[in-house]
């Protein structure tokens, strides 16, 4: 069974505050992708990475960062946290070609 | 980049009734195909999904889907639901030689017991 963890279920933090969210997946899986989640708009993708230190920009990364320094762990970095970040933030992972794997969510609150 | 429409926000059946969700995407070019469950509380799971071939899919507890070229289309569908069918659908679109996928706004799906 593929698994894919994500460091914390919930977090608060203050605006300004710079936020690491980590996701490490189990099954040597080459491509590991950041999501956030908004009630009515579906999913929408942040960043995506294909290898190790290889990173791509989906279709909202303003305001974030990414780091893959090792195959299994993809950590998405919010510099300076803002209000307007509070959200679901979803990592998938998959092999190429194939459907992805999703962990169960940061539920993340920036006050 | 392809882009993806679910055209219902929220439905509401009563139990034994059936059910078809809608699901366009736009891109010219192959495809693959997805819809992902979300049980309340729980992570994404895949339901089903189309790569190639027959272009009626079935997936777990049920569910289906049918391809339709022409109309960019890919609607799920289950025949009788169940009240533990109450979730969120995602339909979600990637193409052939990429990797990244786009999903829809999603659906959910309230069953009345």
């Amino acid at each position: 069974d593929v698994k894919v963890t994500q460091s914390s279920r919930y977090l608060v933090k203050r605006t300004g505050e710079k936020v690491f969210l980590e996701c490490v997946q189990d099954m040597d899986h080459e491509n590991m992708f950041w999501y956030r989640q908004d009630p009515g708009l579906g999913l929408r993708l942040i960043y995506f990475s294909y290898d190790v230190k290889m990173k791509e920009k989906g279709d909202i990364p303003e305001g974030y960062s990414v780091s893959r320094e090792k195959k299994e762990r993809f950590s998405l970095i919010l510099e300076s946290a803002s209000t307007n970040q509070t959200s679901m933030y979803l990592c998938a992972s998959s092999l190429s070609g194939w459907e992805q794997y999703f962990g169960p969510g940061t539920r993340l609150t920036v006050t | 980049a392809q882009s993806v429409s679910q055209h219902n926000h929220h439905v509401i059946l009563s139990e034994a009734a059936s059910l078809e969700l809608g699901c366009n995407y736009s891109y010219g070019g192959t495809v693959n195909l997805f819809w992902y469950v979300q049980y309340p509380g729980q992570h994404l799971q895949l339901l089903l999904k189309y790569f190639s071939g027959d272009p009626l899919v079935k997936g777990i507890k049920g569910f289906e889907a049918e391809f339709i070229k022409s109309k960019f289309s890919f609607n799920l569908r289950k025949p009788s639901v169940q009240w533990s069918d109450t979730a969120e659908y995602f339909c979600a679109v990637k193409s052939y030689n990429n990797n990244d996928m786009r999903f829809g706004a999603g659906t959910r799906l309230t069953v009345k017991p």
